[in-house]
């Protein structure tokens, strides 16, 4: 069974840069499929934030790539997400995910608060 | 730029009813790259149902899919209790690898 974890700070200030990482057991990163950071601002809809392929080539949503940076590594099977400059209106829950055409396998999520 | 739009956005039903939830995409989509989730208060989404009209693993045959080219369907066919949530539509495009939400349906209890 895939399971993947979102480990990192919970509180970041504005201006800041957000790093989270997510651990992946239960399948090698290395075997295949992209793996993305999907967000949920409190009370809102879901918003793809990227995509990673084992190989490392990424895909970022287009309203974020200026400030997106993935990176995988496959000798520890996790990726990693850094989102720089927050604001509060990064505020959200994070997930990551295994994502082929659908996102198949999710994290439980982690909330990130931008706040001084 | 693919836009979803879903409607509506809240449906309120009693269990037992028939939910129709609609997808509209800008511009075509592939069906092959449709897919539905459902997501209750406090958990990450679940998957539903993929390339417009396949269960994914688990899912029971209540729900439904359907629709192709802009439009596309979710139909549950009897709600349950667990049933009651809120669902998204989301879609691929190949190339490049993009995805995209739609702004979720609420299914609540009437």
């Amino acid at each position: 069974q895939v399971q993947l974890q979102e480990s990192g700070p919970g509180l970041v200030k504005p201006s800041e840069t957000l790093s989270l990482t997510c651990a992946v057991s239960g399948y090698s990163i290395s075997s295949g499929y992209y793996w993305g950071w999907i967000r949920q601002p409190p009370g809102k809809g879901l918003e793809w934030i990227g995509s990673i392929y084992h190989s490392g080539s990424t895909y970022y949503n287009p309203s974020l790539k200026s400030r997106v940076t993935i990176s995988v590594d496959t000798s520890k099977n996790q990726f990693s997400l850094k989102l720089s400059s927050v604001t509060a209106a990064d505020t959200a829950v994070y997930y990551c995910a295994r994502v082929a055409a659908v996102a198949d396998y999710w994290g439980q999520g982690t909330l990130v608060t931008v706040s001084s | 730029e693919i836009v979803l739009t879903q409607s509506p956005g809240t449906l309120s039903l009693s269990p037992g009813e028939r939910a129709t939830l609609s997808c509209r995409a800008s511009q075509s989509v592939s069906s092959s790259y449709l897919a539905w989730y459902q997501q209750k208060p406090g958990q990450a989404p679940r998957l539903l149902i993929y390339g417009a009209s396949s269960r994914a693993t688990g899912i029971p045959d209540r729900f439904s899919g359907s629709g192709s080219g802009t439009d596309f369907t979710l139909t549950i066919s009897r709600l349950e209790p667990e049933d009651f949530a809120v669902y998204y539509c989301q879609q691929y495009g190949s190339s490049p690898p993009l995805f995209t939400f739609g702004p979720g349906t609420k299914v609540d209890i009437k």
